[in-house]
Formats: C-alpha cells, structure tokens, sequence
C-alpha cells in the first residue's frame, strides 16, 4: 500500500465546505483512492473512493489530479454530525490488506 | 446499519482468560476482516478471511487466532489476555477479493481486568 500523509486534524464551522488533503506520492499504476469516516467508538464507514480527475456522490467529492500524487476530500456545507476521523487509504484492489493511518479528526463546530 | 453483525458489544474479562468475538459478514460477502483499535495505537489491520481460507496477515500477536466458517462468519479468539489487550475489535466485511470498499460491524469492546 502507498504511504499516505495527511493532516492530523481540521476545525471548521456549520455551512462550511471542508477540504481534507491526503499525499500519496508512490501511488502505484493500478492504485485507488478510497475515503473513509469514523465517528467515536463505531466502525469505519466508506465515503467514496476515486482513480482520477473528479468522483462525487451525495456525501462528498474526490478531486484528484493528472499525476494523482495527491487526492482532496470535500465536504461541502458540514454540519455538527461531521465531526469525525476520516481515513485516506491508497492501494491495490488485489491487495487484500485495508491499512488505516492516523486519519485527520475534523471538528465541526456551531 | 452496515449488515455487519458483531457479538458481543461488550465483554470484560480477567488477565489470563480466553475469549471470542463473533462477526457475521454481509450477506455474501465472502472477505472478512478484523481491526484492533486502541486507544494509542488507532485501527490496526489484523487479519483477513476470504472464503473460508487466510488471505493476508497484518500485526496479529501469536495469542490470537481467527477462521472463518463455511457459513462465512468469522470468530477472533484472544487467549492469555493481558491488560494490553483491551480495545475495540472491529469485523469489516466485502464482496470479493477487493477490499476497497468494506463494511464495518459496531464492533466489540474488550476489557481485560
């Protein structure tokens, strides 16, 4: 799995867009770029997951760019039930191994 | 609800002891997972199950041990268990081989004493 680095924690206010940053500069041909959220003392929930340029669902968007050495999450509009430690994890679908970083904690207050 | 049922939610123990935790996956999923996750040491990958056979290996200690069933769920047994030990113990599970997107349980929370 590609080393991921990204910033140990964020605060930010209610109807603010939220931009997390995770480096991966030994991204790999056949990685993928996968977000994770975990609120206290509940399991990992899968936010989205990119290869490159754009991916958006109703949760969040994934921006990655050409040479993929980094990838932002963007939480548009957060509200307090944002608050939580969220995940960038890199690497191979075949790689069966899910390895968790330190994950950077956003807090999202009123 | 991920679809992922773990049991039990809560379990206190005395050092020394032997325990197991239950982890039913989605259904068919054939990947299970399990995490430890404490305090100091945030979500540390264990091991993982695909279809009944041991797929990848992560920092297990030799006092644990897993398989997973033919029904697929899976059961992580903690033996000689130390106050170290305590932590929650999270079962992920996902369709295939792919791990990228898996579902986690609420997990078990162990308290050795």
């Amino acid at each position: 799995l590609a080393k991921t680095t990204q910033p140990i924690s964020m605060d930010s206010y209610e109807g603010q867009e939220v931009n997390i940053t995770c480096s991966h500069n030994n991204i790999a041909t056949n990685d993928y770029i996968t977000w994770y959220q975990q609120f206290p003392s509940q399991g990992p929930r899968f936010i989205i997951q990119g290869y490159k340029t754009k991916v958006t669902n109703e949760v969040a968007s994934l921006f990655i760019p050409a040479d993929r050495k980094s990838s932002t999450l963007s939480l548009p509009r957060v509200s307090l039930s944002d608050t939580a430690v969220y995940y960038c994890l890199v690497g191979d679908k075949n790689d069966y191994k899910l390895s968790f970083g330190a994950g950077t904690t956003v807090t999202v207050r009123a | 609800d991920s679809g992922v049922t773990q049991t039990p939610k809560h379990l206190i123990t005395a050092t020394g002891q032997r325990v197991t935790l239950r982890c039913s996956p989605r259904s068919g999923d054939l990947s299970v997972y399990w995490y430890q996750q404490s305090l100091d040491q945030g979500l540390q990958f264990l091991i993982q199950y695909y279809n009944g056979e041991e797929r990848a290996k992560g920092n297990i200690l030799e006092r644990f041990s897993a398989q997973q069933f033919p029904d697929l769920h899976s059961e992580l047994n903690l033996s000689s268990l130390e106050l170290g030990d305590s932590a929650l113990y999270f079962c992920a599970s996902s369709g295939g081989r792919d791990w990228t997107e898996a579902f986690f349980g609420q997990g078990t929370r162990l308290t050795v004493v």
